[in-house]
């Protein structure tokens, strides 16, 4: 079963520092993996999400993950934090194929980051 | 995108009585899912919301707990039944497209029971 290990619950940065959120999955098919950010009392917004095309995946806010088949890794970082980047932050692999079509997420434990002015 | 919006946005609800959210997307979306997020955790999936059918419910959630309706492909509704203070938690709707790879969320319901 597809499944996502988040590694550090709470992660702390400076303000302008490079935010690095690490994500690993478990996966017996090429996975499908995203990155959502949970703002205070908030839904989920999509930050970005890998489909097999490039590793590198470009999203909003100034954030990029690069999908590492060895490492069933799948990083979230961002260069430089800002206060507003806040949040909690889910990393999430979607057990079946396009073929199939069903979306079901499987989510992280997630990864509260806090920025330090 | 698709937006999705949900009503209530939040409810203190009295245990044993039961609170029904709605979900409404603002364009046709072919799969429709709940979300429970229990205070400080992550997303645990409950079902996938099917258009005029009987939902399909995740290991350890059932019908006669979380009923769920789907009438159309732009609405669906769950409730939660026989509320105790174990059912505290935010609930979220979520829709996308049949062969796309991208899902949207609602806003999410945040129930209290007393």
């Amino acid at each position: 079963a597809q499944s996502v290990t988040q590694l550090g619950s709470h992660v702390s940065v400076s303000e302008g520092a490079l935010v690095l959120l690490r994500c690993n999955y478990s996966s017996s098919v090429p996975p499908y993996l995203f990155w959502y950010v949970q703002y205070p009392n908030q839904g989920l917004q999509l930050l970005l999400k890998y489909t097999s095309a490039a590793t590198l995946v470009k999203g909003i806010n100034g954030f990029e993950a690069e999908f590492k088949k060895s490492e069933t890794s799948f990083h979230l970082t961002k260069p430089s934090a800002h206060m507003s980047d806040a949040a909690e932050y889910f990393c999430a692999v979607s057990p079946d194929s396009l073929i199939q079509g069903a979306q079901k997420l499987v989510f992280g434990q997630g990864t509260r980051l806090t920025i330090n002015p | 995108s698709a937006v999705i919006s949900q009503k209530p946005s939040r409810d203190i609800c009295q245990r044993g009585t039961s609170l029904t959210i709605q979900c409404q997307v603002d364009s046709q979306v072919t799969m429709m899912f709940w979300y429970r997020q229990q205070p400080g955790q992550s997303l645990t999936l409950i079902a996938t919301a099917n258009q005029g059918s009987e939902a399909t419910y995740e290991s350890g959630f059932v019908i006669d707990k979380f009923p769920i309706s789907r009438p159309n492909l732009t609405f669906s509704t769950l409730t939660v039944s026989n509320l105790s203070p174990e059912d505290s938690s935010i609930y979220l709707c979520s829709g996308g497209e049949l062969g796309r790879n991208t899902q949207y969320f609602g806003p999410g319901t945040r129930l209290t029971v007393l």
